[in-house]
């Protein structure tokens, strides 16, 4: 059974690009969430997804946003990018909200 | 204000031990409760999930639940150098957001 894949795995992009995560969840989970990890700030939720409805938002800025297409595939979005959101990028799937399963993560490196 | 709260650590234990590692919450709404640990470099990995009051164990891993006091706690007995991680605890709230402490690195020394 396949885990939660995340593309890319390693990301660097200049201040003021934009960038596109992607996330596809184990097969027959609806459920996507993304997280921020940093050193300083460790897990932080951005959003969460289910049948391609937000049904929660984290603290973040309007610069990052996200959406889920019918297949339960993951995108998160970060605009006009910040030397602080350089990151770990988590994205974690469940069947039922209970026992999240997190995938490896994209790093991305804002310079 | 932060809704999950752990000692970052480092908590060091030799090996054998019993390592006991603390969360507290401030949402007394909050329906679940969750461990993971996570080896650097790597992402989290869930190790027990806990809804109800009291003890709940699993192999070597025991999850302590108390919501009058607002506060999880994770035992691990036989304690083995391949335990040392940073362990994170979560809440989970309104069904669907989680909320994940900083953690707590262990140590286990051989």
């Amino acid at each position: 059974k396949a885990g939660v894949t995340q593309t890319p795995r390693y990301l660097i992009k200049t201040r003021g690009q934009q960038v596109t995560l992607s996330c596809s969840p184990i097969s027959g989970h609806r459920s996507v969430s993304w997280y921020q990890q940093t050193p300083g700030q460790g897990l932080q939720f951005l959003f969460e997804y289910f049948s391609e409805t937000q049904r929660n938002k984290g603290n973040f800025p309007g610069r990052f946003s996200g959406r889920q297409f019918s297949n339960s595939r993951s995108e998160m979005n970060v605009s006009t990018l910040e030397l602080g959101d350089s990151a770990l990028y988590l994205c974690a799937s469940s069947f039922d909200l209970y026992g999240y399963t997190f995938g490896s993560g994209t790093r991305l490196t804002v310079v | 204000q932060k809704e999950v709260e752990q000692n970052s650590g480092p908590l060091s234990v030799p090996e054998g031990a019993i390592a006991s590692l603390n969360c507290t919450y401030s949402d007394r709404g909050s329906q679940s409760f969750f461990w993971y640990r996570q080896y650097s470099g790597k992402s989290p990995e869930l190790i027990m999930s806990i809804y109800s009051n009291g003890d709940k164990e699993d192999g070597r891993f025991t999850a302590q639940l108390n919501k009058a006091s607002q506060y999880v706690s994770l035992l691990i007995r036989d304690s083995q150098p391949s335990d040392s991680a940073t362990y994170l605890c979560a809440a989970l709230y309104n069904f669907n957001k989680f909320y994940f402490g900083s953690g707590t690195k262990l140590n286990v020394k051989p």
